[in-house]
């Protein structure tokens, strides 16, 4: 079955760079891209960016844009987050999606990036 | 930016009995293609985001038929038929029509009375 297993959670100070990691299986990698999405306590889900999983094009919001990094490993079927820059509004649990169809069709089960000093 | 408008934000059910969840988009959802990418999003309390509804109406493989999804153009609908415990959580709507910039609704609480 489909599976998306994301790295585990982290602490970070401002101002630094956290990097999360998402292992999918369960299907052919360069079949569909991944999609980003947080949630910050108390608030609701955001899209972070997308990344294709074929050509390596990505798309990000336009509030992270410049500091987001959206990457892929085809070897290991894995994608990557990168966040640089981190303050505490960027505290928040950060999920990968197998993006199908303008759709997010299976989740990851949530990486949580606290950033405090 | 497409901006998509949930009421209630918070809703609170008894058992048993049906729930309504209004998600209204500030632009039309219907791409170009003449498909509606518009879907709905169940989060229960410490678990990562479950689709339960994709093209306004399609239900996934295992969600219960008492969720049912419709609506058209800028007004959507998420019903629950009749509600239990399992149901609780927050429900979110996405567009997906006008990407690269997908976008989701604030979210409906949905408690048990």
């Amino acid at each position: 079955q489909v599976q998306l297993v994301q790295s585990g959670d982290e602490v970070k100070a401002p101002g630094a760079s956290v990097k999360v990691s998402c292992k999918t299986s369960g299907y052919p990698f360069t079949k569909n891209g991944v999609s980003w999405v947080r949630r910050a306590p108390g608030q609701g889900l955001e899209w972070v960016g997308w990344i294709s999983t074929r050509s390596g094009n990505t798309k990000y919001t336009q509030r992270l844009q410049g500091r987001v990094t959206l990457t892929t490993d085809k070897s290991t079927s894995t994608a990557y987050m990168e966040l640089r820059g981190l303050t505490s509004g960027d505290t928040a649990v950060y999920y990968c999606a197998k993006d199908v169809d303008y759709s997010f069709e299976s989740w990851g089960q949530g990486t949580l990036v606290t950033v405090s000093s | 930016d497409v901006v998509l408008t949930q009421s209630p934000l918070s809703q609170s059910v008894t058992l048993g009995q049906p729930a309504s969840i209004s998600c209204r988009s500030s632009q039309s959802l219907v791409y170009s293609d003449g498909k509606t990418y518009l879907s709905w999003f169940q989060q229960r309390p410490g678990q990562s985001p479950r689709r339960l509804i994709y093209k306004v109406s399609n239900r996934d493989s295992g969600v219960p038929d008492k969720f049912s999804g419709g609506g058209s153009g800028t007004d959507f609908t998420l019903k629950i038929s009749r509600v239990e415990a399992e149901d609780v959580g927050v429900y979110y709507c996405m567009q997906g029509t006008h990407w690269p910039l997908y976008t989701f609704g604030q979210g409906t609480k949905l408690e048990i009375k």
